[in-house]
């Protein structure tokens, strides 16, 4: 059963303190992606790797960053969270060859007090 | 840019109602087309794709046809179980686009 697995499904952080959101498939997949989910907004891509140590900005890059090091993992960075970052995170992975299929991590809710 | 356009909802219906979630895109060229589901408490999984014009995809009593005259995708199923409540996505890939760009979701609730 292919998987992709989020470290966390309930998240509290403080503002101003540096998260970390973890992201694991079993798949070889290339393509792993982050993206928020908020009400009425959808969903909205952070940022996009193709390949290890590979990263490309998606609409919302600005208070995060990524950090691909491994080809199974990817590691979503708030360096100072704020309170509107409070949000729903879904981690996402696909093979690489356009159009592809993105199986979906359970996501994180996080809350930033 | 590429965008999508999905009906509003909450939408709410009584089971074994016949079921229509609207989707247009916008888009240059050839983009594929994706329904996606989220049920409670999970992450997205596919409903279902077509990659060209007329196809239609299916899955689970879902179907859906991509019309290119008028740039639509929408989600249709013929009778509603409680099972079937949850929120639905579209969404389309450009083609040799890794990315997807997805409509804002549509909350449908069964009831029975």
């Amino acid at each position: 059963d292919v998987k992709v697995t989020q470290s966390s499904r309930y998240l509290v952080k403080r503002t101003g303190e540096k998260v970390f959101l973890e992201c694991v498939q079993d798949m070889d997949h290339e393509n792993m992606f982050w993206y928020r989910q908020d009400p009425g907004l959808g969903l909205r891509l952070i940022y996009f790797s193709y390949d290890v140590k590979m990263k490309e900005k998606g609409d919302i890059p600005e208070g995060y960053s990524v950090s691909r090091e491994k080809k199974e993992r990817f590691s979503l960075i708030l360096e100072s969270a704020s309170t509107n970052q409070t949000s729903m995170y879904l981690c996402a992975s696909s093979l690489s060859g356009g159009a592809s299929e993105q199986f979906f991590g359970p996501g994180t809710r996080l809350t930033v007090l | 840019g590429d965008s999508v356009t999905q009906m509003e909802g909450p939408v709410t219906l009584s089971e074994e109602a016949f079921l229509t979630i609207n989707c247009t895109y916008t888009a240059t060229g050839y983009p594929s087309l994706f329904w996606y589901v989220q049920y409670p408490g999970e992450g997205l999984q596919l409903l279902l794709k077509a990659t060209k014009a007329d196809d239609k995809g299916s899955n689970k009593g879902f179907e859906a046809t991509y019309r290119k005259e008028t740039t639509s995708f929408h989600l249709e199923k013929g009778s509603v179980q409680v099972s079937d409540s949850a929120v639905y996505f579209c969404a389309l890939a450009n083609f040799g686009n890794e990315k997807l760009t997805f409509g804002t979701g549509t909350r449908l609730t069964i009831i029975p």
